[in-house]
């Protein structure tokens, strides 16, 4: 299913560098989210979005940014990465017109690891 | 730094039989749960929801619980298959009105032996 497109998939980058994840959907979905996924902590909220004006914090927000550039897109950074920052990231997607209470869409997920 | 070796729960079941996955929740002003499937290289993929007004729901194959009193969520999976083996989580939406985001459980590890 790529109606949500996280690139790259995989990506190694050095301590200090700045990095950019990407995120487009063609769901029409107006909410977008980022969660990072570590081994035996679940899936954690980094940022999330409702529409192109609006960015919220997650439970986990710092050392990262967002920007909703489009209702299509939503990329992540990593303004100077560590390797704490290694993990699994996901994007994901939810439609607010089917009500309060429904589910998000996930991409397939970006592999990062910060040597 | 690494991250220390967390293990998740697992569960092992033979092909065939029913299997259980449960999930405690924290917040009892959650209203909405839903449970995901994730196979190893993908994304978490919805199996089935349930909102607080029910305490059961059934799909193809499975039926999800919910116990509000005691905060516990379950799946049943039914006649397993291999093509059940993931990681299963269950997540939540903690608060109500427009302030929509889901919050996930650590996940169980579902293995099937054939």
């Amino acid at each position: 299913d790529a109606d949500v497109t996280q690139t790259p998939r995989n990506r190694i980058t050095k301590t200090g560098k700045r990095i950019m994840l990407e995120c487009s959907q063609t769901k029409g979905h107006d909410r977008m989210y980022w969660y990072r996924q570590d081994p035996g902590l679940g899936l954690r909220l980094i940022y999330y979005s409702f529409d192109v004006k609006d960015i919220n914090k997650g439970e986990i927000s710092d050392g990262y940014s967002v920007s909703r550039q489009a209702q299509a897109k939503f990329s992540l950074s990593l303004e100077s990465a560590i390797p704490n920052q290694t993990a699994l990231y996901f994007c994901a997607t939810s439609d607010s017109r089917t009500g309060l209470n429904t589910e998000a869409f996930f991409g397939q997920g970006t592999r990062l690891t910060v040597v | 730094g690494e991250n220390v070796g967390l293990h998740l729960p697992t569960l092992s079941v033979q092909e065939g039989d029913n299997s259980i996955i449960n999930c405690a929740y924290s917040n009892s002003a959650s209203d909405y749960f839903i449970w995901y499937k994730q196979e190893s290289g993908k994304g978490p993929q919805f199996i089935i929801d349930i909102r607080s007004n029910m305490d059961k729901r059934q799909g193809q194959r499975v039926t999800v619980l919910l116990n509000k009193t005691v905060k516990h969520l379950s799946l049943q999976i039914a006649a397993t298959q291999p093509g059940d083996s993931a990681v299963y989580f269950c997540a939540e939406n903690r608060s109500g009105g427009s302030n929509y985001k889901l919050t996930f459980g650590k996940g169980t590890l579902l293995t099937v032996n054939p």
